[in-house]
């Protein structure tokens, strides 16, 4: 298993501002991943942080909306840029966790999550 | 693109009842996870089926992944107040990103 935390855990921004989330990983992983749940809605992946490497983004995100970072194996942050009320989300990140023996089937372990309010 | 779909996106049960909900893939899974998320939670892990036509059971949930890995169902007997919550399935189609249904949500009559 994992323990992530992630920072905040909740804000309430300014149209036209914008907020890095942090995310905190007990334990190094190869990658992490950023999620976007809007209200009512399933996740929606944004992107992928490998350590060492630029993020790779999913359809319909941009690297200029949402900047990632990750530094090292435990940490990565996620920026949400020039915000608008359609960001409005809660957004979380997650971790795959390799079985034991090998297995490359991994289950995801997900931060608690950040409630974003843009005004 | 790779969608999955889920049945029905609500569900209202008396308590004592049992519960469905079905995911389907648009194309062939490498395996399939499901996680319950509480309201005001994050989403948890409850399994993963990797194999075709795979059963699993955790005490009162029966989870199936379909001969041709591209739909799984998770079902509850005997529903109870705590499993209140949205149950999403997740497909992975071999790239180990996870690809979200589109959620059940399961109230509980009490």
């Amino acid at each position: 298993s994992a323990v992530i935390s992630q920072k905040p855990s909740r804000d309430i921004c300014q149209r036209g501002t914008s907020l890095t989330i942090q995310c905190q990983v007990d334990s190094q992983v190869t990658m992490m991943f950023w999620y976007r749940q809007q209200p009512g809605q399933s996740l929606t992946l944004i992107a992928t942080a490998n350590q060492g490497s630029e993020a790779t983004y999913e359809s319909g995100f941009v690297i200029d909306k949402f900047p990632i970072s990750r530094p090292n194996l435990t940490f990565s942050t996620l920026t949400v840029s020039n915000m608008s009320p359609e960001d409005s989300s809660i957004y979380l990140c997650s971790v795959p966790v390799p079985r034991t023996g090998g297995s490359t089937n991994n289950e995801q372990f997900f931060g608690p999550g950040t409630r974003l309010t843009v005004l | 693109g790779q969608q999955v779909m889920q049945i029905p996106q609500y569900q209202h049960v008396q308590e004592g009842e049992d519960f469905t909900t079905y995911c389907n893939s648009s194309t062939t899974l490498s395996n399939i996870q499901w996680y319950k998320q509480r309201p005001g939670g994050h989403p948890v892990f409850l399994i993963q089926l990797v194999k075709s036509g795979e059963v699993k059971k955790q005490k009162r949930l029966t989870f199936q992944f379909g001969e041709a890995k591209k739909n799984s169902s998770l079902h509850i007997t005997a529903t109870q107040t705590t499993d209140v919550g949205t149950y999403f399935c997740a497909g992975d189609f071999g790239n180990e990103k996870l690809t979200f249904g589109t959620g059940t949500r399961l109230t509980i009559i009490p």
